[in-house]
C-alpha cells in the first residue's frame, strides 16, 4: 500500500520565481495538509483541504495557495519566490474522520537562489 | 514564549538505554498531543498518538501527558541504534487542523 507520495523530490528556483509542488495521498485517505520545515525547525502548518476546498489556513501570505483535485491529490503553488521560502515542504494525509493521525510523506526539498 | 518548547539536544546515550524526551506547551486549549519519528531526508511518521492525560503504551514507547503541568513525555525502554532519528511532538486542540510542532530532538543511541 503506497504512503503519501511527494514530486519532485527536490528543487532549486531563483527569487520571484513561480513553483508547484505535488501530492498523492495514501489510499483512502481524502485531507491534504502541507506544512513547511525550516532546517533544525519543527513542521508549520500552511493549510488543509477537504473535498477540494481550502478548509483551514496557516499564517501564510497569499503567495502560497493550493488546490485539491476530485482523487484527492492536491498542489502547493507558491509565487514570488523569496529565499527564505527555501524548507523541506511536507504533505500530510489524513481521514477527515480519523483524528490527527497524519500520514506524512517524504517532503520536496525546495532552495531558493 | 514559544507555544510549544522541546529542547533539541542533541541526546546521545548507549543502546539498551531508557530514553526520556519532553515537550511543555502554553496553550491550555491543546487536547490532542502527538510523538512523531524524523529520519534523516524523510517525513514525519506518526508514533504515538493521546487525547486525555495520563500514559498511553505501545511496545517499547510510552506517551504521558500532564494537561494541568501542561507537559509531555515520550519514553523508549531498550533504545535501539534504529531509533537513532529527530523525535517532534506535536499538538493541537479540539477541531483545529493546525498541528503545533516543536523544533524536534535530536536523539542518537550508540550501539
Amino acid at each position: 500500500d503506497a504512503g503519501v507520495t511527494q514530486s519532485p523530490t527536490h528543487l532549486i528556483k531563483t527569487r520571484g520565481q513561480q513553483v508547484t509542488l505535488r501530492c498523492s495521498p495514501k489510499s483512502g485517505h481524502d485531507t491534504v495538509s502541507w506544512y513547511q520545515q525550516a532546517l533544525g525547525q519543527g513542521p508549520q502548518f500552511i493549510f488543509q483541504y477537504y473535498e477540494e476546498e481550502e478548509r483551514q489556513r496557516g499564517n501564510f501570505p497569499d503567495r502560497f495557495s493550493g488546490h485539491q483535485f476530485p482523487n484527492y491529490s492536491s498542489e502547493l503553488n507558491v509565487n514570488a519566490l523569496l529565499l527564505g521560502d527555501s524548507a523541506l515542504y511536507l504533505c500530510a494525509s489524513s481521514l477527515d474522520i480519523g483524528g490527527y493521525g497524519y500520514t506524512f510523506g517524504s517532503g520536496t526539498r525546495l532552495t531558493v537562489v | 514564549q514559544k507555544e510549544v518548547e522541546q529542547d533539541p539536544g542533541p541526546l546521545s546515550v548507549p543502546e539498551g538505554a531508557i530514553v526520556s524526551l519532553n515537550c511543555t506547551y502554553s496553550n491550555s486549549a491543546f487536547q490532542y498531543f502527538m510523538w512523531y519519528r524524523q529520519y534523516s531526508r524523510k517525513g514525519p511518521e506518526l508514533l504515538m498518538y493521546t487525547y486525555s492525560s495520563g500514559n498511553k503504551e505501545d511496545g517499547r514507547f510510552t506517551a504521558q501527558v500532564d494537561k494541568s503541568s501542561k507537559y509531555i513525555s515520550l519514553f523508549i525502554r531498550d533504545s535501539q541504534p534504529s531509533d537513532s532519528a529527530t523525535y517532534l511532538c506535536a499538538m493541537t486542540s479540539y477541531n483545529n487542523n493546525d498541528m503545533r510542532f516543536g523544533a524536534g530532538t535530536r536523539l542518537t543511541v550508540k550501539p
